[in-house]
């Protein structure tokens, strides 16, 4: 079955941890995204790539970091500097050039003890 | 003021309503419109999606655009308590601009 797996579903993190958020896809997709959504408020945009070895920051990269090594994978990394980690974060990925069509993870829950 | 805006509810209606979802855009240079349905602790998914404006229909859907109002909207014919959801309206400029999602309406359809 073709589509996006986001790993884990549940993750927590103490002071001043680094976590990796992992999204892999196999839709053979160039497009991949970074969303945080917290309750009431809309996807917000942390991180985008349209190309393998390029990505570009999104309205709220303070605190992420994100590496696009191979086509099919796009962790997330969300730092010590990220002062309110806790939201749902969602990958998506879309054709280049069709990015109104995106495909979701079903997302990993972040928590901080 | 933001770029879009829904009113995020809750929604209650009973099985087999009509139910109206709405949402409002303030820049007439969107020119993509889309709607997704999120269920509780899932990622979104994409239910219809329209270029310009016009309706455009798909079984029990129908989605809306008023680009003189700057106004969408999309409509659930027969609700089901399987159409229970959040559902996300999103614009865009062009194919290759970022996404602007609205904060959800949620959504309770009740047997």
């Amino acid at each position: 079955d073709g589509g996006i797996t986001q790993s884990p579903k549940y993750l927590f993190r103490k002071e001043g941890q680094n976590v990796t958020l992992s999204c892999e896809q196999n839709l053979n997709h160039d497009a991949m995204y970074w969303y945080r959504q917290d309750p009431g408020q809309g996807l917000r945009l942390i991180y985008y790539s349209q190309i393998v070895n390029d990505f570009q920051k999104g309205d709220i990269a303070e605190g992420y970091s994100v590496s696009r090594e191979k086509k099919e994978s796009f962790p997330l990394t969300v730092t010590s500097a990220q002062k309110n980690p806790t939201a749902f974060y969602l990958c998506a990925s879309s054709i280049k050039g069709e990015e109104e069509t995106q495909y979701f993870g079903p997302g990993t829950r972040l928590l901080v003890l | 003021q933001k770029e879009v805006e829904q009113d995020p509810g809750p929604l209650s209606v009973p099985e087999g309503a009509i139910v109206s979802l709405n949402c409002t855009y303030s820049n007439s240079a969107f020119q993509y419109f889309m709607w997704y349905r999120q269920y509780s602790r899932k990622g979104p998914e994409l239910l219809m999606y329209t270029y310009s404006s016009g309706n455009k229909e798909d079984g029990r859907f129908t989605a809306q655009v008023d680009k003189s109002s700057k106004y969408i909207s999309l409509f659930i014919r027969d609700s089901q308590p399987s159409d229970s959801a959040t559902y996300l309206c999103a614009i865009a400029k062009t194919s290759y601009d970022k996404v602007i999602f609205g904060p959800g309406t949620s959504l309770s359809v009740i047997p």
